[in-house]
């Protein structure tokens, strides 16, 4: 069964700080996608990884994938108040075949604020 | 804008009343998703259609069904909600998994 672990799972951050959000996942795959939900709100799709190595940034955000490693990572530079938000990573995994299920499995969410 | 629309946002239902939830979508994608998210919980999947194939998780208790009577519209039937079928209910649609998911807002169900 496949495990999607973050961590940390609450992140307190002061504006202009720098810090990382880890996602690790127990069973192969070369897919995973970043998510954004404000309260009360949908998913909001940040990134799609899907290579060993991919790097993408969007503003203050970048995400990583080390497939090797089964690990993302989310890092923020210098947050902002409107940063704050919950940050969700998902995997897509492939069967045998090396086709997709084309079904995410979230990890549990990493609650985010941003404090002048 | 082609988008996933989800009807109603806000639904409440009696305890043990049938209620359905819908969902369109204008991108002509061939796969549909239905998660169930709780408060502070993560999307779980609950089913999901590849055009007209019906794939269900193992886990989706029977209480839960779906019909996609075409490409462009998808429910969500909820036979006899439960206090603990309160959620989120997201619809998602993809054409490729590695072109992403496009979600709807959502529907909050209240089960009172």
């Amino acid at each position: 069964e496949l495990k999607v672990e973050q961590n940390p799972l609450f992140l307190s951050m002061q504006e202009g700080k720098n810090y990382t959000i880890y996602c690790n996942y127990s069973t192969t795959s070369d897919r995973l996608y970043w998510y954004r939900q404000d309260p009360g709100k949908s998913l909001e799709s940040l990134f799609v990884l899907l290579s060993n190595g991919a790097v993408k940034q969007e503003g203050r955000l970048m995400a990583s994938l080390d497939t090797k490693a089964r690990l993302s990572t989310l890092h923020i530079t210098a947050a902002v108040h409107d940063l704050s938000a919950t940050y969700f990573c998902a995997v897509d995994i492939r069967n045998a075949g090396g086709t997709s299920y084309g079904k995410l499995t979230f990890g549990q969410g990493t609650i985010l604020t941003v404090h002048p | 804008d082609a988008m996933v629309i989800q009807n109603p946002r806000y639904q409440v239902t009696q305890f043990g009343k049938p209620v359905t939830l819908s969902c369109s979508q204008t991108l002509n994608h061939n796969v549909m998703y239905w998660y169930q998210q709780k408060s502070s919980q993560a999307p779980k999947l609950l089913f999901h259609y590849y055009d007209k194939d019906f794939n269900n998780e193992a886990d989706t208790p029977d209480n839960f069904q779906s019909r996609r009577p075409n490409t462009s519209f998808c429910f969500l039937d909820i036979r006899s909600p439960g206090l603990g079928d309160a959620a989120m209910y997201l619809c998602a649609t993809s054409s490729r998994p590695e072109r992403g998911y496009t979600f709807g807002s959502g529907t909050r169900l209240t089960v009172v």
